[in-house]
């Protein structure tokens, strides 16, 4: 067991770039999140994937976010035309089906910072 | 809507006392996950502890336990025995759904808990 991975661990961007993470899941794990915590608060819910498949995806995320698992495995977020208030913690966590599914297995994040 | 509350932004403890970590809900689903959650400064969010809403009995997990008093919406946490190594942020949060099975999950603000030598 691996354990949950995301990379990069840090992006510095400017204004206005395109940034790209990646999260690679523990194996067996079929579904996967994607959170963002800022400073001070916790965890907000994103968008969350079973398999390849797209359940939910928060209305608080602008059309400049997308996220795409394409084949059931690793997962990628993409935030296009950065904005200074998209700087954050971007946390992604898998868990299994069935029983397990209650505990979510988070990774080390994301650090984003646009300038 | 869901919505968690934890109502401490700090709390202090004496090594090897026993400390609660206050967390409310609020929910119309009548199945739903509360889970508690600990973030030490480097970053990792390391789950801890789970109570559905069905369960009879308040969880437990070594040191951890989970008061759960469902009538009043209540999901506190208590860590016994407190250790240095416990100092870090404690977030509690609650999925909707059959066995908290749900994909969206809910997290308070967090508590930031310091455990004194």
């Amino acid at each position: 067991d691996t354990g949950v991975s995301q990379d990069p661990r840090h992006k510095i961007t400017k204004r206005g770039q395109n940034v790209t993470f990646r999260c690679d899941p523990i194996s067996e794990h079929n579904r996967l999140y994607w959170y963002r915590q800022t400073l001070g608060q916790g965890p907000e819910f994103l968008t969350y994937f079973q398999n390849e498949a797209q359940l939910e995806k928060s209305r608080l995320l602008s059309d400049r976010f997308s996220a795409e698992r394409p084949k059931g495995s690793f997962s990628t977020l993409e935030i296009q035309r950065t904005e200074q208030g998209d700087s954050a913690m971007y946390l992604c966590a898998s868990s299994r089906p069935g029983q397990g599914a209650n505990e979510q297995f988070f990774g080390p994040g994301t650090r984003l910072t646009v300038l | 809507a869901q919505k968690i509350t934890q109502t401490q932004p700090g709390m202090f403890v004496q090594e090897k006392e026993a400390v609660t970590l206050d967390c409310t809900y609020d929910t119309s689903d009548p199945s739903y996950g509360l889970f508690w959650y600990k973030q030490p400064s480097s970053g990792e969010m390391i789950f801890l502890i789970y109570q559905g809403s069905y369960d009879q009995q308040n969880a437990t997990e070594g040191r951890y336990s989970l008061n759960f008093q469902k009538a009043r919406k209540s999901a506190n946490l208590v860590i016994s025995a407190s250790q240095l190594g416990d100092s870090a942020m404690y977030f509690c949060a609650m999925r909707e759904g059959r066995r908290g099975n749900a994909g969206k999950s809910t997290f308070g603000d967090g508590t930031t808990l310091t455990v004194k030598p």
